[in-house]
């Protein structure tokens, strides 16, 4: 079956460090990669996705390739800010036609001025 | 409504209480799905409906579980004779359409606490 794992957290950074926070799958065919993030008391939100292989999704400063080939979606950012704060969920969507996403267990980044 | 909205926010429930959650998705969008987030984890699919039908199942933990979409908008999730393994956040999320790399908009979910 699919699955997702990330690495384990918390992520604690000073204001403008670099982000990196890994995701690899398993999964059989072509899944889509996304990465959802969760602020602190709001629902979870789509920050990027990748479709295919060797694509690169990206928005707000935040990157992640679709490496199939070490089946990896590592998240990256070159100057992250206290409002960046939040809980990333690696996700991937996979083997149904409607979406269904499997997660990995999410990792807290807490950035500091 | 602007976005995807669950009613109620929190819920407390005592061992053996029936529970019922709603969620209320973006108006005119066909797939609903419902997911469940244990303390520390990431959303576990439950099931799936586009529109009123019930697509996808598999992801309901026991026969406890039961969801219904009667009119193709709102959704209930029902949990019969709560147990305390089933306290967690319950999220909803929808999309505009049946697609496996469509965005999906979710709620700030129900947490449920059963004691």
């Amino acid at each position: 079956g699919n699955s997702v794992t990330q690495m384990e957290g918390p992520v604690t950074l000073s204001e403008e460090a670099f982000l990196t926070i890994n995701c690899t799958y398993t999964a059989t065919g072509y899944p889509s990669l996304f990465w959802y993030v969760q602020y602190p008391g709001e629902g979870l939100q789509l920050l990027l996705k990748a479709t295919k292989a060797d694509d690169k999704g990206s928005n707000k400063g935040f990157e992640a390739t679709y490496r199939k080939e070490t089946t990896s979606f590592h998240l990256e950012k070159g100057s992250v800010q206290v409002s960046d704060s939040a809980v990333y969920f690696c996700a991937l969507s996979g083997g149904t036609s409607y979406g269904k996403l499997t997660f990995g267990q999410g990792t807290i980044l807490t950035v500091h001025p | 409504g602007a976005g995807v909205s669950q009613s109620p926010r929190y819920k407390v429930a005592k061992r053996g209480q029936d529970v019922a959650l709603r969620c209320d998705p973006i108006s005119g969008h066909v797939s609903l799905f419902w997911y469940q987030q244990a303390l520390g984890q990431g959303p576990e699919f439950l099931t799936y409906f586009q529109n009123e039908a019930q697509l996808d199942k598999s992801g309901l933990p026991s026969d406890r579980f039961f969801a219904e979409r009667p009119e193709g908008s709102v959704s209930t999730l029902k949990i019969q004779r709560t147990q305390q393994e089933d306290s967690a956040v319950y999220l909803c999320a929808s999309s505009l359409v049946r697609r496996s790399n469509e965005k999906l908009f979710f709620g700030s979910g129900t947490q449920l606490s059963v004691l």
